[in-house]
């Protein structure tokens, strides 16, 4: 395929436990962002890699949030021990970042819904 | 900071008529600027873009979007709404000096029969 793939689609957590989504950038994006949007709410952002460094990671909420990136390519939000305010959809999107490329737009994929019960 | 501002959080329209939604953004360097839809329970989708060169942009759907330097602004408009435009679009801006992308709060389509 040739879209940001995000997996699992809809994850179900009971409060306190971990979980992991995982997001699969456009083959030769190097930038890769992780947005949260809360239900009927804009976007919020929480952290960009370049390659595989995190240049901004100022949105994370709080540090039981934390993220990676491998290879250049996909890259994984951990969320520890949720809460229900956790509850919202992440969306992934990737993007050419480099030089003359800022014009280029973001792409994202189809988000994965997370529910803490 | 950067800044981008949507005015009207819901917009209602009837099926047919003009569709005008505003976004402006504060920036002393002209930005560039996107305009993105999101449909129900998807993702964000790229309407159009605006980087240089002309300032009437034409997207998918109809849509197209006329930046205004002089008055900060990227609105964007439809002549004819249709049923299937109803959605949530938002409007973003990057500068070529940094990596971020920044996005307005967004605005709600409602479309009339």
């Amino acid at each position: 395929g040739a879209g940001v793939s995000q997996s699992p689609s809809n994850k179900v957590t009971e409060k306190g436990k971990d979980v992991e989504l995982r997001c699969d950038p456009i083959s030769g994006h190097t930038a890769l962002y992780w947005y949260r949007q809360s239900l009927g709410q804009g976007l919020e952002f929480l952290i960009y890699f370049q390659g595989n460094s995190a240049p901004d990671k100022s949105g994370l909420p709080s540090d039981r949030f934390s993220a990676e990136r491998t290879g250049g390519s996909v890259s994984t939000l951990t969320i520890q021990r949720t809460q229900q305010e956790d509850s919202a959809v992440y969306l992934c999107a990737s993007s050419f970042s480099v030089g003359s490329t800022y014009n280029s737009p973001l792409h994202f994929g189809n988000g994965t819904r997370l529910t803490v019960t | 900071a950067q800044s981008v501002t949507q005015l009207g959080s819901h917009v209602s329209v009837s099926e047919g008529a003009l569709v005008l939604l505003r976004c402006n953004y504060s920036s002393s360097v002209p930005p560039y600027l996107f305009w993105y839809v999101q449909y129900p329970n998807q993702g964000l989708q790229l309407l159009l873009k605006y980087t240089t060169g002309a300032t009437l942009v034409k997207g998918i759907n109809g849509f197209e979007a006329e930046f205004k330097k002089s008055e900060t602004s990227f609105h964007l408009t439809k002549p004819s709404a249709h049923m299937s435009d109803a959605a949530e679009y938002f409007c973003a801006v990057r500068h070529n000096y940094g990596q971020n992308f920044v996005f307005g709060p967004g605005t709600r389509l409602s479309v009339l029969p």
